[in-house]
């Protein structure tokens, strides 16, 4: 069965104090790797795609890589904005559906 | 920016409505997908459509129908609500292949009294 792990289920970091978060994955005939942000009480936004073990992408102060077996989601000098909900999501096989991670919940304290 | 709408933020209905959410895209997507999501369990896949009149069973779809008559409009219907339906309903988009990450909309909290 495809399945997607997100570790920690929530992570305290203080402003400034980089960290990773984690997305492992089982899936046979990877499609996508996706990552989004969710506040709460709205709906999820995307951030990245990834495709292929090796891409990395980056936007403001997360990175995200990819391996064979799991992504990272880097957070380099986070600030309080950054605090949400990161969801991971792949798609596999030839099917048109997405397996979610239940979540890293991160909360960053000025 | 491509924009998802749904309905309603909010909704209180009693055990035994029937109900529709109903999900706006506004840029031409082909897929349209409805998750429902709860503490612990994460984003689970009740429907989704991949064309208009076209749909196909997610993980959890007993108790719930959809229906796509027009290509960027996609309804979820509870015909028969339940408490155990109270959750977060979202409603995504895709253009479709390679372009594949979704665009999800506001989501509509639901409670069934």
């Amino acid at each position: 069965e495809d399945q997607v792990t997100q570790s920690p289920e929530a992570l305290r970091l203080q402003e400034g104090e980089s960290s990773s978060l984690n997305c492992s994955y089982t899936v046979s005939g990877l499609r996508g790797l996706f990552w989004y942000r969710q506040d709460p009480g709205k709906g999820p936004e995307f951030l990245f795609t990834l495709y292929s073990a090796g891409e990395e992408k980056e936007k403001e102060r997360l990175k995200a890589t990819l391996t064979k077996k799991e992504s990272f989601l880097h957070i380099t000098a986070p600030k309080p904005e950054d605090s949400a909900t990161y969801l991971c999501a792949v798609q596999a096989g030839t099917g048109n559906q997405f397996y979610f991670g239940t979540g890293t919940s991160l909360t960053v304290i000025p | 920016d491509v924009k998802v709408t749904q309905s309603s933020r909010y909704l209180v209905k009693r055990t035994g409505e029937k109900v529709f959410l109903e999900c706006v895209q506004d840029m031409d997507h082909e897929n349209m997908f409805w998750y429902r999501q709860d503490p612990g369990l994460g984003l689970r896949l009740i429907y989704f459509s991949y064309d208009v009149k076209m749909k196909e069973k997610g993980d959890i779809p007993e108790g719930y129908s959809v229906s796509r008559e027009k290509k960027e409009r996609f309804s979820l219907i509870l015909e028969s609500a339940s408490t155990n339906q109270t959750s977060m309903y979202l409603c995504a988009s895709t253009p479709g292949w390679p372009y594949n990450e979704q665009f999800f909309g506001p989501g509509t909290r639901l409670t069934v009294l």
